[in-house]
């Protein structure tokens, strides 16, 4: 049972460089998220796709792009990494958008910028 | 806007109870969320509680809701090495576009001493 796939798992880039990661879910689901983790901070919400062909912006969304390829698939885009983006990125999953649907989580990608 | 806090950091000894606290601030019904997570892991559900509850339990889990005090708790009996962990409390918003997106806590990290 795959879940929520996340790939890479670690990637060392340099400030300036550009790099996508990728998220497919294997569930069927119709929502996705991607989240960052930083210590002290918990999870902050980037951008969401509360079904396949739309995206919206979450808590932090600046200094990324989004795209939702198809049902299982969502990527996250850094265009300019820069030092402040390093950090453990999650990827989820949740059914439907709504309130009693708990969200899946991949194991992340553990991503350092210099 | 919505937040949630919980105490950063909790150590017990092994076959002791350990308890979790969580205040959240949504004052309209909504699904509380604990999850778990492991070193280099992403995140684990382990249980959830809809705001019309005031107790949920799970073989050594149980979760109590104060909805007036808006204070969640998480409650381990028995607490074993393996539950060493960060843990996170989530709450589910309830409005518009944003409804069953997730607003985390920092985490608590929990040690367990032999």
């Amino acid at each position: 049972n795959a879940g929520v796939t996340q790939t890479p798992k670690f990637q060392v880039l340099k400030t300036g460089q550009s790099m996508t990661l990728q998220c497919a879910q294997d569930m069927n689901h119709n929502s996705m998220y991607w989240y960052r983790q930083d210590p002290g901070m918990g999870l902050r919400l980037i951008y969401y796709s509360a079904s396949e062909g739309t995206t919206d912006k979450g808590e932090v969304p600046n200094g990324y792009n989004v795209s939702r390829l198809n049902k299982r698939e969502f990527s996250l885009r850094l265009e300019s990494a820069a030092p402040s983006q390093t950090s453990v990125y999650f990827c989820a999953s949740t059914p439907e958008g709504g309130r009693n649907q708990p969200q899946h989580f991949g194991d992340g990608t553990r991503l350092s910028i210099l | 806007g919505e937040d949630v806090e919980q105490s950063l950091f909790l150590s017990v000894r092994e076959g002791d109870s350990s308890v979790i606290n969580c205040t959240y601030t949504d004052s309209s019904s909504t699904y509380l969320y604990w999850y778990k997570q492991e070193p280099g892991a992403g995140l684990q559900l382990l249980t959830y509680i809809f705001s019309n509850m005031d107790m949920k339990q799970d073989q050594r889990l149980t979760v109590l809701l104060n909805k007036k005090d808006k204070h969640l708790s998480l409650r381990i009996a028995d607490t074993q090495t393996g539950d060493s962990a960060i843990y996170f409390c989530a709450e589910s918003l309830n409005y518009g576009g944003s409804q069953g997106n997730l607003i985390f806590g920092k985490g608590t990290k929990l040690s367990v001493k032999p």
